[in-house]
């Protein structure tokens, strides 16, 4: 069965520290995606990133940045720099394609508070 | 402007009572899917549906009730209402065939307290 683990319940730091969310991922599947999303105060799902399980690459867009390991079955995610705006719970998630459905598991959720 | 929309954003209701959320999207996507969201248990998968007349139980189905005869919308309705489904459900739709990669797009939450 897919599990996604994110062992970080809630994470705080102060404005302009590095944060590292983890998660940890487990799937029979060979290929498979995995995601990040947040969700800020508001409630939205907002979608951050998607990655395919044969591109270990690690990737970055701004601030945000994704390492990607296979061997560890990890997918972790680094805010630099952090910012107030970034406070939210960040989900981790997992594709799910068993059935023949098209599903996410999702781990649950580090809450991430950025004070000043 | 295409998307997916929940409705009603807020609901109170009552022990035994009947609730239907909705769900409507304008993306013509096939799968679509209704999940609760507890604190400590992140998202859950309730019912998920591959096209119009198919549907799937998914983590946490029993209580709930879906239907699909239309593409485009996908309602969640709790027959008698509990305590236990005081929660924020999502609905989400996703693309199929070459477009499919598992990303879902979610609507806005709504969120139902039973008292």
């Amino acid at each position: 069965a897919q599990k996604v683990t994110q062992a970080q319940t809630e994470i705080s730091v102060v404005e302009k520290e590095d944060v590292t969310l983890d998660c940890v991922y487990e799937t029979r599947d060979t290929t498979y995606y995995l995601f990040w999303y947040k969700q800020p105060p508001s409630g939205e799902l907002v979608f951050l990133i998607r990655r395919n399980s044969f591109d270990e690459q690690n990737e970055i867009s701004g601030r945000y940045s994704w390492n990607f390991q296979k061997s560890t079955s990890s997918f972790n995610f680094t805010i630099t720099a952090s910012q107030v705006v970034d406070s939210a719970v960040y989900f981790c998630a997992l594709s799910d394609f068993t059935g023949g459905g098209n599903k996410l598991t999702f781990g649950t959720g580090t809450q991430l508070k950025v004070e000043l | 402007d295409a998307g997916i929309t929940q409705s009603p954003r807020y609901k109170i209701t009552e022990t035994g009572r009947q609730v239907t959320l909705m769900c409507h999207q304008t993306w013509s996507h096939s799968y679509m899917f209704w999940y609760r969201q507890d604190l400590g248990h992140g998202l859950r998968l309730i019912y998920y549906s591959a096209a119009a007349d198919i549907t799937d139980k998914g983590e946490v189905p029993d209580g709930y009730v879906v239907s699909r005869s239309k593409t485009e919308n996908f309602p969640l309705t709790l027959e008698s209402a509990t305590r236990s489904q005081t929660s924020v459900y999502f609905c989400a739709s996703s693309h199929t065939g070459t477009e499919n990669t598992g990303e879902l797009f979610f609507g806005e939450g709504s969120r139902l307290t039973v008292l």
